[in-house]
């Protein structure tokens, strides 16, 4: 089992409608979550990060957090052409917050006009 | 701008040469991270020092890989005997002294024939 893992898609969505990308970890202990956002051939940039349960909302995203289920979950308001990218989740292992991210395959997201 | 450059950003070599590739933070960030990441895949640890100490080595990174952080600055990751399982993009990333929260250079895409 991966530590990290997402649906790969790619998740369509109508410009204008809300995107949800879900992410589960395997690390219980886990305590800081990140989410990515990669252009193809560029690399990644953080759109957010989430430590506490509950939504953290910044603009038109949301994550989401339940650390009982592990699951931790992107949404993205209003979408358009431009959140066309891959969004990867990321989680610091228990024991060393400063240390190594482990990272999901990522979730393709296609916003169609 | 994430406040990282890394140089080349694009390499080609043939299998069997040494390659070395360079990341430099624009400032003197406390943290600095290798990530490695294939087509497809998320980013996968390598590496990571705080200041000049590398702390943590994945599995991942063979005897024929080796990096560098003197005087706590720059950095470099070193290849040796490139094979052609080694094509990928190689990922810098920094965190500032009070946060877990990594951002990534604009990587050097590496192609070994």
């Amino acid at each position: 089992q991966k530590e990290v893992e997402q649906n790969s898609g790619p998740l369509s969505v109508p410009e204008g409608a809300i995107a949800s990308l879900n992410c589960t970890y395997s690390d219980r202990g886990s305590q800081s979550f990140f989410w990515y956002r990669q252009y193809s051939g560029k690399s990644p940039e953080l759109i957010m990060s989430i430590y506490s349960n509950g939504d953290k909302e910044d603009g038109r995203f949301t994550a989401q957090l339940n650390k009982a289920s592990q699951y931790v979950s992107l949404l993205i308001r209003d979408s358009q052409p431009s959140d066309s990218a891959t969004y990867l989740c990321a989680v610091s292992p228990p024991g060393d917050s400063w240390g190594k991210l482990q990272f999901g395959a990522g979730t393709q997201v296609v916003v169609t006009p | 701008d994430t406040g990282v450059s890394q140089d080349p950003r694009h390499k080609i070599t043939k299998r069997g040469q040494n390659v070395t590739f360079r990341c430099d933070p624009i400032s003197e960030h406390n943290r600095l991270y290798w990530y490695r990441q294939t087509l497809g895949q998320g980013p996968e640890f390598l590496t990571y020092f705080q200041n000049e100490a590398q702390l943590e080595k994945s599995r991942l990174l063979s005897d024929r890989f080796s990096a560098e952080r003197p005087k706590g600055s720059f950095s470099t990751l070193e290849i040796q005997r490139t094979e052609q399982g080694d094509s990928a993009m190689y990922l810098c990333a920094f965190s500032g002294p009070s946060t877990d929260t990594q951002y990534f250079g604009p990587g050097t895409r590496l192609t070994v024939l």
